[in-house]
Order: structure tokens, then sequence, then C-alpha cells
């Protein structure tokens, strides 16, 4: 069974801090990988997605990395603000048959003003 | 583009009765899925519909079952509900492939008493 494993579960940090967010997944063969952001009681919204022939993805203050071998993608946020605290999730489709995604936890991040 | 749509969004049902959930997908996809997520949780995939047809299927009893219109739309039912069955019902929608990003909507929240 694939499985994606997100660390830290919980992360607080004062706001104008660099962070990374990280997600790990047991099959190395995915299709595409996706991050999202879920504010409390509400869907997701996606930030990032990086193909599978990518290793990197870039939008705004946001940067996602791939590493298939490693079975690892990193969400880089600069310069933090309250503004994006929020649960952020990662997901990846299998190059398999399967198409649906497959999520972590999540990882929920409070940045103090 | 109004994005992805779902409706009701929030509903309270009795345990035994029968739910309906609807979803219109983001304007030009054609593949709509259909994901459940319980609190603190990562969302889990229920199934997955194109041309009409369910293509793919999570680890979901029966009792789950779903219906994609000629326009795309997409309605998840739920018989004889369980008090585990409360969550947050998410759709996403997509192109057929799992090639391009998948849009999510705001959610059903389904609470059983």
């Amino acid at each position: 069974k694939q499985e994606v494993t997100q660390i830290p579960a919980a992360l607080s940090v004062p706001e104008g801090e660099n962070l990374v967010l990280n997600c790990s997944f047991t099959d190395s063969a995915i299709y595409n990988l996706q991050w999202f952001r879920q504010d409390p009681g509400k869907g997701l919204t996606s930030l990032l997605l990086i193909q599978s022939s990518q290793r990197e993805q870039t939008s705004g203050r946001l940067n996602a990395s791939l590493d298939k071998s490693s079975g690892r993608s990193t969400l880089y946020i600069a310069a933090s603000q309250p503004g994006d605290s929020a649960t952020y999730l990662c997901a990846f489709i299998s190059s398999g048959s399967a198409r649906q995604l497959t999520f972590g936890s999540g990882t929920q991040l409070t940045v103090l003003p | 583009d109004a994005g992805v749509t779902q409706s009701p969004t929030h509903l309270i049902k009795t345990r035994g009765q029968q739910v309906t959930l609807r979803c219109s997908p983001k304007s030009g996809h054609d593949t709509v899925s259909w994901y459940q997520q319980a609190l603190g949780q990562g969302p889990q995939f229920i199934f997955q519909y194109y041309e009409e047809e369910e293509r793919q299927r999570g680890n979901f009893p029966d009792r789950f079952s779903g219906h994609q219109f000629p326009n795309y739309s997409s309605e998840l039912n739920v018989n004889a509900l369980l008090l585990g069955d409360s969550a947050l019902y998410l759709c996403a929608s997509s192109l057929y492939g799992g090639i391009t990003e998948a849009f999510f909507g705001q959610g059903t929240r389904l609470t059983v008493v």
C-alpha cells in the first residue's frame, strides 16, 4: 500500500521566517505530486503541481521540489505571513493504473504575528 | 469560471437515512473524483467517474455509490448512514489521465446523528 508521510504534523513559526514542509512517499513510480492548502473546515486549494519529469515548481513565495529516487518532496515558504496559517497537504498520483490522489495527513502551520 | 461547486455546504442526517451530495466540475474538466476527509486526516479516495462510468474505486463499501451526468456533473449517494460516515466530503475535478492539476470544491460537511 502506498503511503504518504508529512513531517512535522504541526509547526508554529514567527512571521517572516522561511520554512520547509516535508513529504515522503513509498511509491517512487509517481505520475505527479501536488501540494494543497486547506483552511479550517474548507476545501483544498491547489498550490503547486510537479510532473514526474520535473524537479521543482515555483509560485510566488512558494517553491516545491521533487526527488523521486529518495521518495521526498519539500514545500519551501519564504518570508512567512500570518495569512499562510493553514494545513498543507501533499498528494501524489501513481504512474500505475490508479488515478486517485493519495494524501498525507498534512502539516498544520501557524504563523504568529 | 466558477471552479468546482458542491452542494449542499452542510447537512445533518439521522443514522440509517440516505443522502445525496452534488458536484459541478470546473469548466473544461471531464473527470470527477470524490474523497472523504475525517477530522485531522488527509482525504481518502472514494471513487472516480469519467464518461459517466465509475473508473476507479477506493476501499469503501457498496453503500457508497455515484453517478455522472452528460454535463460532467456528479452525485455521491450514501445509503444506510452510519455515525462513522460523518466527515467532510470533497469533490475534485480534472482531465482524465491524471496529468493535470486536480481542483477541489469547498466540500460538504455531513453530520450523522
